[in-house]
């Protein structure tokens, strides 16, 4: 496809369970973020893959939140025993990488934990 | 560290009206400015951007000239229109903030027939 692509649209969760959402980047794109969107704090970045360097992920809330990129393409973002705070939607966007270079956002994925 | 500020509450005006959403910065360096629209039920989508001073950003009617001097992207569109209604965003990326994305809150424009 010609876009950013994110599974599941929606994820219901229990409490304590561990959730895992995915995002396929635009064809060629480098670049990789994940951000979350909640009501409370608006637009929040989580994690960064850029190629083969090390992820930046000063962003992520806890060390329930953990993601990883394979083979430079599809990405992974894992929460572990999921607490009601993290219902959000959680955004992924890539880009060609370079510093200017702008980011396209997928639909997201509608978490809400019970 | 870099921030973005936008004006506070939502925004509602008839249609033709003239639309103004404020947007001040704070960054170090040289950061690229956005902005990002929110339509109903839909994912974010890239409006314009500039990413040198004094550039103009422009699309569908909408401009935001980038203001080094003001620290400001402000938004403006001469008239709009009811498919306009949306939640709009302002974003920043710097080379110290390692091409992330910092956004301001958003602002709810409702525009009324």
């Amino acid at each position: 496809g010609a876009g950013v692509s994110q599974s599941p649209s929606n994820k219901v969760t229990e409490k304590g369970k561990d959730v895992e959402l995915r995002c396929d980047p635009i064809s060629g794109h480098t670049a990789l973020y994940w951000y979350r969107q909640s009501l409370g704090q608006g637009l929040e970045f989580l994690i960064y893959f850029q190629g083969n360097s090390a992820p930046d992920k000063s962003g992520l809330p806890s060390d329930r939140f953990s993601a990883e990129r394979t083979g430079g393409s599809v990405s992974t973002l894992t929460i572990q025993r999921t607490q009601q705070e993290d219902s959000a939607v959680y955004l992924c966007a890539s880009s060609m990488g370079g510093l200017r270079e702008t980011q396209y956002f997928g639909p997201g994925t509608r978490l809400l934990v019970l | 560290g870099n921030s973005v500020t936008q004006m506070e509450g939502p925004v509602t005006l008839s249609e033709e009206a003239f639309l103004t959403i404020n947007c001040t910065y704070t960054a170090t360096g040289y950061p690229s400015l956005f902005w990002y629209v929110q339509y109903p039920g839909e994912g974010l989508q890239l409006l314009l951007k500039a990413t040198k001073a004094d550039d103009k950003g422009s699309n569908k009617g909408f401009e935001a000239t980038y203001r080094k001097e003001t620290t400001s992207f402000h938004l403006e569109k001469g008239s709009v229109q009811v498919s306009d209604s949306a939640v709009y965003f302002c974003a920043l990326t710097s080379r110290d903030g390692n091409n992330r994305l910092a956004f301001g809150k958003g602002n709810q424009v409702v525009v009324i027939p």
